[in-house]
């Protein structure tokens, strides 16, 4: 059954290094999400690609966070510098497609568990 | 700004029982809601999905209804076994957008 990848599935990481999430769709998913979920609470929306082209970007906090997926495939979540307060869970999930709504579920892959010392 | 609650927070009931989940939201101008299974230290499994011309869906033992109108929806888990520990979590979709989550009621099955 096809799923949605993600690695590391968990990163130690000192305040102030850089750290990067990587995922991969499911094989034909145009839409793909990155969420941050901190323990205890429900997953936020960080960023949403369609194919290659962000679609909302608006909880992004931009001077410390970048995603890119250049070529609508997969994608990367970085982190430069880090902080305490970034500690947390990264979700990447996937969509068949957006704008369809019948086909708007979302898939979720595994995670990356963050701590930040 | 949508938000969403999920009542109870937590939830320990004996084996066997069967349950309801509440899931409530703010704004009823949604296309689907979805509601996800997680265990400790992972990702999210999609459970169902309901869209939001109808009003329930099925998968073996669970059940989820939604009432759009009044911007509620429930999750009924029959014959509740051990395995079904994890948290549920509830999430609202507005067509393409990305989904806003509640913050989950945690389950607990007693054997």
């Amino acid at each position: 059954e096809a799923e949605v990848a993600q690695s590391p599935r968990y990163k130690i990481t000192e305040k102030s290094q850089a750290v990067a999430f990587w995922c991969d769709p499911i094989s034909g998913h145009a839409t793909l999400y990155w969420y941050r979920q901190i323990l205890g609470q429900g997953p936020e929306l960080l960023v949403q690609f369609q194919d290659e082209s962000v679609v909302d970007d608006s909880q992004l906090p931009k001077d410390r966070f970048s995603a890119e997926r250049l070529k609508g495939v997969d994608s990367t979540l970085k982190i430069q510098p880090a902080e305490l307060g970034d500690s947390a869970m990264y979700l990447c999930a996937s969509s068949l497609e957006s704008g369809t709504v019948i086909y708007n579920e979302q898939f979720f892959g595994p995670g990356t568990r963050l701590t930040v010392l | 700004k949508q938000e969403v609650t999920q009542i109870p927070a937590a939830l320990s009931v004996p084996e066997g029982e069967n349950l309801v989940l509440n899931c409530s939201f703010t704004d009823s101008a949604i296309y689907n809601l979805q509601w996800f299974r997680q265990d400790p230290g992972k990702g999210l499994t999609s459970l169902l999905l309901i869209q939001s011309s109808q009003r329930e869906q099925t998968s073996g033992r669970l059940n989820a209804s939604l009432d759009k109108s009044s911007g509620r929806s429930t999750l009924y888990i029959a014959a509740s076994q051990p395995g079904d520990s994890a948290t549920y979590l509830c999430a609202v979709g507005g067509g393409a957008d990305g989904l806003t989550f509640g913050k989950g009621t945690h389950l607990i099955i007693q054997p």
